[in-house]
């Protein structure tokens, strides 16, 4: 069965520090992979997406970097992490129709 | 942009009583997906209806879709109280390597024992 990993599960960093949140899945190959943020009782705003190894899509415009540097794993960067930054961040890898979760990664940006 | 939008934003009934949540979506779909959040938790899938599909069951869930009103409702029987999570509907608008979603602001759905 496919599992989907990310860590680390929660993060404090002060603001202009750097960013790495790693997701990795299991059990499947080629997945379409996402990277999600969730600010405090909103919904999700899709940040990045990818199709394949080294192919990167970027939804909004900010801060944040992606990649994928093998093909189950989704990394979400930042050189310099702003206060707007905190939020909930989901790694998710889809079907071709629905998506599959990780747990998340609360970013707290101080 | 946001694509669906729930309504309404919280809910809080007794358990055994029902549950309705509405989607409403602006553009053509392919399909229209629920998902559940228990609080601080990734997403979980529950149930996706087609376009083409007007109703749709799995277990105490019941899911509509009016592609004519642009609009889905999920509807949860005989609630549970751990049936409290915040609820989530997504329109999916193209399909093969491409796919995305777009998520709702979702439902916060409280369910009293």
């Amino acid at each position: 069965s496919q599992t989907i990993h990310q860590w680390p599960a929660t993060l404090v960093q002060p603001v202009g520090s750097p960013l790495s949140l790693e997701c990795t899945v299991e059990g499947t190959s080629n997945p379409n992979l996402y990277w999600y943020r969730q600010a405090a009782g909103r919904g999700l705003q899709l940040l990045f997406y990818s199709v394949g190894i080294g192919q990167i899509s970027s939804e909004v415009p900010q801060n944040l970097s992606a990649s994928r540097p093998q093909d189950r794993q989704f990394i979400l960067s930042s050189k310099k992490l702003l206060l707007s930054d905190s939020g909930f961040y989901l790694c998710a890898w889809a079907t071709l129709n629905e998506q599959y979760f990780g747990p998340g990664t609360r970013l707290t940006v101080t | 942009s946001q694509q669906g939008e729930e309504d309404p934003q919280a809910l809080s009934i007794q358990e055994g009583e029902n549950a309705t949540m509405n989607c409403s979506y602006k553009t053509s779909i392919n399909n229209l997906q629920w998902y559940r959040q228990n609080s601080g938790r990734g997403l979980v899938h529950l149930i996706l209806i087609r376009s083409n599909e007007r109703e749709k069951h799995s277990g105490r869930l019941r899911v509509t879709l009016d592609t004519s009103k642009k609009s889905s409702s999920l509807l949860i029987t005989a609630s549970r109280a751990a049936d409290t999570a915040s609820y989530f509907c997504a329109t999916g608008n193209s399909g093969g390597s491409n796919y995305k979603l777009t998520f709702g602001k979702g439902t916060l759905l409280t369910v009293n024992p």
